[in-house]
């Protein structure tokens, strides 16, 4: 069974522009949350989404966004980029979300010049 | 606040060695916890899930036990290998949040 898979692998922004990332679930799983890890913050979470529908958000700017859609694949977006955003984001997937085995994708690292 | 903690930062073994990584959370209230392993620039790969009513957790050279009345769980690696090296991070699922909170992590060396 295919793992986690996130695109693009590396991302290179300036300042003020926006950025699109993508995830798609283990077939099968639902629930698909996105990790901002930083070596200052370390992983913290961003936001958790499931049948379309956002059911968990973390303590980020309104800059942050994400949706979900039918198929379970997942985006995020950020707008207005700073140069705090750079970051490995990383994006998570589990069969109903809650307290379910989460598994990880490999990242996407997004540097912001 | 609910915080989870890993102590050391850092740990430098020579191969063979039988090691335990430690972690600390500041709520015994808890769904679950996970074990993951990041290697550097990649995504974290799952190693244990420990079920709040559960003591133990086994897997080829690793075991993580849980003690939720005292907010630790530690992983013991056995026979520890080179390839063992990586950052090891803990995740706690506590009662009030859905999301996962992490530790900073434990990056460990095996030396040859």
């Amino acid at each position: 069974k295919a793992g986690v898979t996130q695109t693009p692998r590396y991302l290179i922004k300036t300042r003020g522009q926006q950025v699109t990332l993508s995830c798609s679930p283990i077939s099968g799983h639902r629930s698909v949350s996105w990790y901002q890890q930083t070596p200052g913050q370390g992983l913290q979470f961003l936001f958790e989404y499931f049948s379309e529908t956002q059911r968990n958000k973390g303590n980020f700017p309104g800059r942050f966004s994400g949706r979900q859609f039918s198929n379970s694949r997942s985006e995020m977006n950020v707008s207005t980029l700073e140069l705090g955003d750079s970051a490995l984001y990383l994006c998570a997937s589990s069969l109903v979300g809650g307290i379910d085995e989460q598994f990880f994708g490999p990242g996407t690292r997004l540097t912001v010049l | 606040k609910q915080e989870v903690t890993q102590i050391p930062a850092a740990l430098s073994v020579p191969e063979g060695e039988n090691l335990v990584l430690n972690c600390s959370f500041t709520d015994s209230a808890i769904y679950n916890l996970q074990w993951f392993r990041q290697d550097p620039g990649k995504g974290l790969t799952s190693l244990l899930l420990i079920q709040s009513s559960q003591r133990e957790q086994t897997s080829g050279r690793l075991n993580a036990s849980l003690d939720k009345s005292s907010g630790r769980s530690t992983l013991y690696i056995a026979a520890s290998q080179p390839g063992d090296s990586a950052t090891y991070l803990c995740a706690v699922r506590f009662d009030s949040a859905r999301q996962l909170t992490f530790g900073s992590g434990t990056q460990l060396t095996v030396l040859p």
